[in-house]
């Protein structure tokens, strides 16, 4: 079956950096386009990263454009997201989520938590 | 970019009532929203997309409409299953969700 499995949060200081991963099975990663989209009581979800499933195309949130960078190994079957620059307002829950063909997200991970604070 | 309004922000309801969620989007999506249900620690999950169609799995006590600009998600007969938190999703540019709607025991 379809999983995907995110890890990497933690906590860090403002001004650092992380790196998530999105580890996936059960389906042709090529083969789909993938997203990042985190969490926050206040705001509830937000949409900040896609890729495209050949790499042609990447759409960033503007929160988020020239700090975070996504990426993607298919012979590792993975998604990455390069966090910079990180913020207290990037403290959330940070899910993966796999796009249909039709541009909504079919498929989610459990999220991995981010922190950032001194 | 495209605003999504959900309401309410929280429902109060019991077992065997048949309860209603709208979103309003800023412009037209078309058809293009999708409904997902999440349970607290767990992740979204995909209930019907293309504002009425349902996913393979969902009971069939949930329903969608709407077209345009106003969308509903209906669920009928409310089981016990269903207390959980509701989002609205529009993918018709970029990706946008609503803010959420908490169903809750009344």
């Amino acid at each position: 079956q379809v999983q995907l499995v995110e890890s990497g949060g933690g906590v860090v200081q403002p001004g650092g950096s992380l790196r998530l991963s999105c580890r996936t099975s059960g389906f042709t990663f090529s083969d789909y386009g993938m997203h990042w989209v985190r969490q926050t009581p206040g705001k509830g979800l937000q949409w900040i990263a896609f890729l495209r499933f050949d790499e042609t195309n990447k759409y960033y949130a503007n929160s988020v454009k020239g700090r975070f960078t996504i990426s993607r190994d298919k012979f590792r079957n993975t998604l990455y997201l390069q966090m910079n620059s990180l913020r207290p307002e990037d403290t959330a829950v940070y899910f993966c989520a796999r796009q249909h063909g039709d541009y909504y997200f079919d498929s989610w991970g459990q999220g991995t938590l981010v922190a950032v604070s001194s | 970019d495209i605003q999504v309004t959900q309401s309410p922000s929280t429902l109060s309801a019991s077992v065997g009532d048949r309860v209603t969620i709208t979103c309003r989007a800023s412009q037209s999506l078309t058809n293009r929203l999708a409904w997902y249900q999440q349970k607290p620690g767990k992740a979204p999950k995909l209930l019907i997309y293309k504002a009425s169609i349902l996913e393979s799995g969902v009971p069939s006590r949930f329903s969608g409409s709407g077209s345009g600009t106003e969308f509903t998600l209906t669920i009928t007969n409310l089981q016990p299953d269903d207390f959980a938190t509701y989002f609205c999703q529009q993918y018709n540019a970029l990706w946008t969700f609503g803010q959420g709607t908490k169903v809750e025991i009344k």
